[in-house]
């Protein structure tokens, strides 16, 4: 089944402890990125990642790394967590930048 | 600048259409596309509009597009209480390396038995 999966699916942290939150997707698809979604403000665009190797700073990419080493895998991470990074994540990939995207489930962090 | 805007609630009765709207600012866009989020659930692609097209119909859904306002809408006809949800639209950026989606605020339909 073609899909994008995130784990975990929830978290609860506390301040400063790093981090990460995995996607995968089984679709060769080429781009993968990172949004978070918080009341009222939409999705907004943390980091892309056009290929392997190839990543970029989107809308909101304070306080976030990524890494693309294998096509299939896009993790973020959260180096220091603060309580302002509470939110729901996804992660989602197309074949290129500008078609349809496919998101995972979402993670829901919380963070104390 | 790329910006997409959406209102943020709509409330309908069970059996009566539902439209949302939406606007954007970039010309250049390619596609343009609605998603719907279920509660608890990540997004999922409901239908798209390629830009040289006024309108689409999918079964119960009927998308317009207004280039020259840069305005686009979703109808649902016969909306049910399973349609509840919020709707996001998104259009298609094409500019060499950063060709992406930028996606609206959302817009929470909330249809009453």
């Amino acid at each position: 089944e073609a899909q994008v999966t995130q784990n975990p699916r929830y978290l609860i942290t506390v301040t400063g402890k790093k981090l990460t939150v995995t996607c995968s997707q089984n679709m060769n698809h080429e781009y993968m990125s990172w949004y978070r979604q918080d009341p009222g403000l939409g999705l907004r665009q943390i980091y892309y990642s056009m290929n392997v190797e190839v990543t970029d700073k989107g809308d909101v990419p304070e306080g976030y790394k990524v890494s693309r080493k294998e096509k299939r895998n896009f993790p973020l991470i959260l180096e220091s967590p603060s309580p302002n990074q509470t939110s729901l994540y996804f992660c989602a990939s197309a074949p290129k930048g500008d078609y349809e995207q496919y998101f995972g489930p979402g993670t829901r962090l919380t963070v104390t | 600048g790329e910006d997409v805007e959406q209102s943020l609630f709509l409330s309908v009765r069970e059996g009566d259409s539902s439209v949302i709207n939406c606007t954007y600012t970039d010309s250049s866009s390619t596609y343009l596309y609605w998603y719907k989020q279920e509660p608890g659930a990540g997004l999922q692609l409901l239908t798209y509009i390629f830009s040289n097209m006024d309108m689409k119909q999918d079964q119960r859904l009927t998308v317009l597009l207004n280039k020259k306002d840069k305005h686009l809408s979703l109808r649902i006809a016969d909306t049910q209480t399973g349609d509840s949800a919020i709707y996001f639209c998104a259009e298609s950026i094409k500019g060499g390396a950063t060709n992406k989606l930028i996606f609206g605020t959302g817009t929470l339909l909330a249809v009453q038995p």
